[in-house]
């Protein structure tokens, strides 16, 4: 079961790229790895999804190491209203039971 | 589109009541869950469905129960209401050719069990 650790918080200021790693060291073969961002008294956001490499959308880049045991979202030139909680999720190959588990999250505060 | 849709917003409960959790998705997504977050933490999966008749249980599934007899719909039932179940509630669903990989979440519901 593929269980992610990410920091529990990080600061940044307007402007900034921010990068935001989690650990998921019991990755399988088939799982994905998947992003959201939650304001709060929201549901979650998708933000983006990979395998391997890196991937990019009008939103964030995410880049997964060979070993796949780690990832990276890369939000780039952050605003206030990029202030949220942000979620990596491993999830298991479309064979597979599903046991979602989300993290944490780590809650991202950008200053003025 | 609607998207996820969910009722109540609110409630509160007294111990030993029971009550159902409405969630409703209307863009034809096969796969649908239902998640608690307690204040300050992460979600934690209580059941899914992969489909209309087929559900299964998540990570804590204990207290709930759920059915789904269409496509659209997904109840969650709580029996016997406990303060432990006092938490924020999310339905979400998921296209089945993007298994759970994005899935779009309601506004969830507000519940307290007193």
């Amino acid at each position: 079961l593929a269980k992610t650790t990410q920091p529990i918080s990080m600061d940044s200021y307007e402007g900034q790229e921010v990068n935001i790693t989690c650990s998921h060291n019991n990755i399988a073969t088939n799982d994905y790895i998947t992003w959201y961002q939650q304001f709060p008294s929201q549901g979650p956001r998708f933000i983006i999804q990979g395998y391997k490499t890196k991937v990019t959308n009008e939103v964030a880049s995410l880049f997964i190491p060979a070993d796949r045991k780690s990832s990276t979202l890369s939000l780039p030139r952050v605003s206030l209203s990029d202030t949220a909680v942000y979620y990596c999720l491993v999830v298991k190959g479309l064979d597979s039971s599903y046991k979602l588990i989300f993290g944490s999250g780590t809650r991202l505060l950008v200053r003025p | 589109n609607a998207g996820v849709t969910q009722t109540p917003k609110f409630r509160i409960l007294k111990i030993g009541q029971s009550m159902t959790l409405q969630c409703t998705q209307d863009m034809n997504h096969n796969y649908m869950y239902w998640y608690r977050q307690d204040p300050g933490m992460g979600l934690k999966l209580i059941y899914y469905s992969v489909g209309a008749g087929i559900t299964d249980k998540g990570e804590v599934p204990n207290g709930y129960n759920v059915s789904r007899s269409t496509t659209e719909d997904f109840p969650l039932r709580l029996e016997l209401a406990a303060p432990s179940q006092t938490s924020v509630y999310f339905c979400a669903s998921s296209p089945r050719d993007r298994g759970a990989n994005e899935q779009f979440f309601g506004p969830g519901t507000r519940l307290t069990v007193l």
